[in-house]
C-alpha cells in the first residue's frame, strides 16, 4: 500500500538558515509527489510537484525539492528561511494509476518554527 | 488568479443533524476531492468525483456521507447524521484533469459536532 512517512513531526531553525524536511514515500511505480504548506488556519497551498523529468523541481516561496528513487524520497529544501515559513509542511503522493493521479495520500506533516 | 472557496468557514450542529458543506471548485477543472483532517492528524482523503459520479471512495465515506455536483459551479458533501468523530477540517480541491495536473484546496470548512 501506499505511504508518506514524514519523520520529523517538529524542526526549529533560525531565520536565514537553511531548511530541509524529509519525505519518503512507498509507491509501487513511478509517483507522482506533491509538498504542500498550511499556514495555521489556512488551507493547504501547493508549494511544487514532481511528475517526471528533472528530479530538482522548483517551486514557489524559494523552495526547491529533489526526488531521489534510489532513497524513495522527496526531501524540501530552502537555502534561507525567513519567518513568513513558519507552518506545517504536507508531503503527499499520488495514488493513482494508468495515468490519473488519483487521490493524495498525505504524511502527518513537519511543523516548521523559525527563531529570529 | 482562480481558487477554490469552501463555505461555511465554520460550521457548529449538533449529534445527528444533517449538514452540507459546499464548494466551488476553479472553473475549468474537471475532478474534485474532499478530503478531511481531524485536529492533530493527517489529511486523509474522502472520496474523488468526475464526470458526475464518484471515482473513488475510502473507507471513511460510508453511508453517512454523499456528494453532488448540483449544477455547474458547486460541489457538496452532505453528511445525514452526525457523530461527534466527524468534527474535522474538511478540504474541498480541484484538478485539472488527469496525471499532470495538481489538486488545489480551499480553505476548509471546520465542522464541529456537538
Amino acid at each position: 500500500a501506499q505511504s508518506v512517512t514524514q519523520p520529523d513531526i517538529h524542526i526549529t531553525v533560525s531565520e536565514g538558515a537553511s531548511l530541509e524536511l524529509r519525505c519518503n514515500y512507498s509507491y509501487g511505480a513511478t509517483p507522482y509527489l506533491f509538498w504542500y504548506v498550511q499556514s495555521p488556519g489556512q488551507g493547504l497551498q501547493l508549494l511544487l510537484k514532481y511528475f517526471s523529468g528533472d528530479t530538482l523541481v522548483q517551486g514557489i516561496k524559494g523552495f526547491e525539492a529533489e526526488f531521489k528513487r534510489s532513497q524513495s524520497s522527496f526531501n524540501l529544501r530552502k537555502p534561507s528561511v525567513h519567518w513568513s515559513d513558519a507552518a506545517e509542511y504536507f508531503c503527499a503522493v499520488g495514488a493513482g494509476y494508468g495515468g490519473s493521479q488519483g487521490n493524495l495520500i498525505f504524511g502527518k506533516g513537519t511543523k516548521l518554527s523559525v527563531k529570529p | 488568479e482562480p481558487e477554490v472557496t469552501q463555505t461555511p468557514s465554520h460550521q457548529v450542529t449538533q449529534m445527528g443533524q444533517e449538514v452540507i458543506l459546499r464548494c466551488v471548485p476553479i472553473s475549468n477543472h474537471l475532478y474534485f476531492y474532499w478530503y478531511r483532517q481531524i485536529l492533530g492528524q493527517k489529511v486523509e482523503f474522502l472520496v474523488s468525483f468526475y464526470n458526475n459520479e464518484i471515482s473513488e471512495k475510502s473507507e471513511i465515506f460510508d453511508d453517512q456521507f454523499s456528494v453532488e455536483r448540483p449544477d455547474g459551479s458547486n460541489f457538496t458533501l452532505k453528511i445525514r447524521s452526525t457523530k461527534l468523530e466527524d468534527s474535522a477540517m474538511y478540504f474541498c480541491a480541484s484538478s485539472e484533469g488527469l496525471a499532470a495536473n495538481p489538486q488545489y484546496f480551499g480553505p476548509g470548512t471546520r465542522l464541529t459536532v456537538t
